[in-house]
């Protein structure tokens, strides 16, 4: 299996603009997980899907962030309008119920809005 | 109160020192947890799974401790290697929420 697919793995974006990032979880894994990771804050949850639907978006941090996962496959995470502390990696990790649930990140997206 | 903390270190172990983290939860429904290790500019990676007899794999050794609600990993004869950010992460109870600890930086010494 490919693994956690993330894209771009790299954004650089003005202050204002929109950003979405994009993840492909692995075949197979029901359980789909938005992070976002600073220094000072650590890995925080921002929202996570079961079978494509949101369980809990408490810790996205505002209304400028929103989530979608349309189908098994894929999800996104969508930022607008985006601000300099928004600056972050941005990880996606999947898990199945079945078996022991230890989740698999993607490799990240590194935001930077300036 | 954070639902997972830790000691955010850093640690820094001369090669073949014994280092311990601990980390402590708040949900007593929690039902699985981990260990993962992080390298620098990398993703979070599972180093090890958390069983409630506790669990040991070469140098680390995992155990859990229920009563206290708190993980510990033990790194044995640590290496150059060894060096990273640990973090521990707890799954919610009735649901697959996996919620991390801040990780804890360990700088194995020459």
């Amino acid at each position: 299996d490919a693994g956690v697919i993330q894209s771009p793995r790299h954004e650089v974006t003005e202050m204002g603009q929109e950003v979405t990032l994009r993840c492909k979880p692995i075949s197979g894994h029901d359980y789909l997980f938005w992070y976002r990771q600073t220094m000072m804050r650590g890995l925080e949850l921002l929202i996570y899907f079961n079978n494509n639907v949101p369980i809990d978006d408490s810790g996205m941090p505002e209304d400028r962030f929103s989530a979608k996962m349309p189908n098994a496959s894929f999800s996104t995470l969508k930022i607008q309008p985006s601000e300099p502390r928004d600056s972050a990696v941005y990880f996606c990790a999947s898990s199945k119920t079945e078996g022991t649930p230890e989740a698999f990140f993607g490799q990240g997206t590194r935001l930077t809005v300036v | 109160r954070k639902e997972v903390e830790q000691d955010p270190g850093p640690f820094n172990v001369p090669e073949g020192a014994t280092v311990a983290f601990n980390c402590t939860y708040s949900n007593s429904a929690s039902q699985s947890f981990f260990w993962y290790r992080q390298d620098c500019r990398k993703e979070p990676k599972l180093l090890m799974s958390v069983y409630s007899s506790g669990n040991e794999d070469g140098r680390f050794t995992a155990q859990l401790n229920r009563a206290s609600q708190y993980i510990s990993l033990l790194i044995r004869d640590s290496k150059l290697s060894d060096s990273a950010t640990y973090l521990c992460a707890v799954n919610g109870g009735a649901t697959n929420k996996l919620i991390f600890g801040t990780g804890t930086l360990l700088a194995v010494q020459p």
